[in-house]
């Protein structure tokens, strides 16, 4: 069953504009909410994290926003660049399970 | 330092094969797991061992799948009797501790087609 509904499948922006990247979660056993990043060819790669104690976590250009009555949480990219051009998936744990149910993706290309 | 390895990195299968694709995960990490990738598709979940435990099966799609890691290192996950639906991009990842919250390395995939 579908427990991390990811949108949207894909998006263009323009260099130096903000890609967002939205994630829906149905399960609130969900503690750790990770976004990977993957090139063609290359698997994928932990991009940032939080833990639902808060509601937004940064790292650089990169940020989380979680919001928990919701069950949402989203990847906000500032000053997009083309070197971001990748394929982000967004991810929970199952609680009691050592394993991550991974969002359908998203294609990003940041246009020069 | 080396990160996760996977071996071959592309295999081609007639119909009825069997095959064996290898991971090597980072040295010391105690948890590995199996992901198959369809196409445009995310990860989706196969097996997850602890050492050479093998304690969640539950994502292995029947039973031509087997997976083992004997030595609690270098894992293989097996194919017997391929089909067309098996082609896919199978990842190992490894992970240094035994919480969700542990950060996932992932390597860079055999990608399996079947004909």
């Amino acid at each position: 069953q579908q427990q991390v509904k990811q949108s949207p499948q894909s998006l263009i922006v323009q260099k130096g504009g903000i890609s967002i990247i939205n994630c829906a979660y149905e399960n609130t056993a969900f503690d750790y909410f990770p976004w990977y990043q993957q090139f063609p060819g290359k698997g994928p790669a932990l991009l940032i994290a939080i833990r639902p104690d808060v509601s937004e976590k940064k790292e650089g250009r990169f940020t989380i926003s979680f919001n928990k009555s919701a069950k949402q949480f989203s990847l906000h990219i500032m000053d997009s660049q083309p070197g971001d051009s990748a394929t982000y998936f967004c991810a929970a744990p199952i609680q009691g399970a050592q394993k991550l149910v991974f969002g359908q993706g998203t294609r990003l290309t940041i246009n020069p | 330092g080396a990160g996760v390895s996977q071996s071959p990195r592309y295999k081609v299968a007639k119909r009825g094969q069997d095959v064996a694709l290898r991971c090597d995960p980072i040295s010391g990490h105690v948890s590995l797991f199996w992901y198959q990738q369809a196409l445009g598709q995310g990860p989706e979940f196969l097996t997850y061992f602890q050492n050479e435990a093998q304690l969640d099966k539950s994502g292995l799609p029947s039973d031509r799948f087997f997976a083992e890691r004997p030595e609690g290192s270098v894992s293989t996950l097996k194919i017997q009797r391929t089909q067309q639906e098996d082609s896919a991009v199978y990842l190992c990842a490894s992970s240094s501790g035994l919480f969700t919250y542990n950060e996932q390395f992932f390597g860079p995939g055999t990608r399996l087609t079947v004909l």
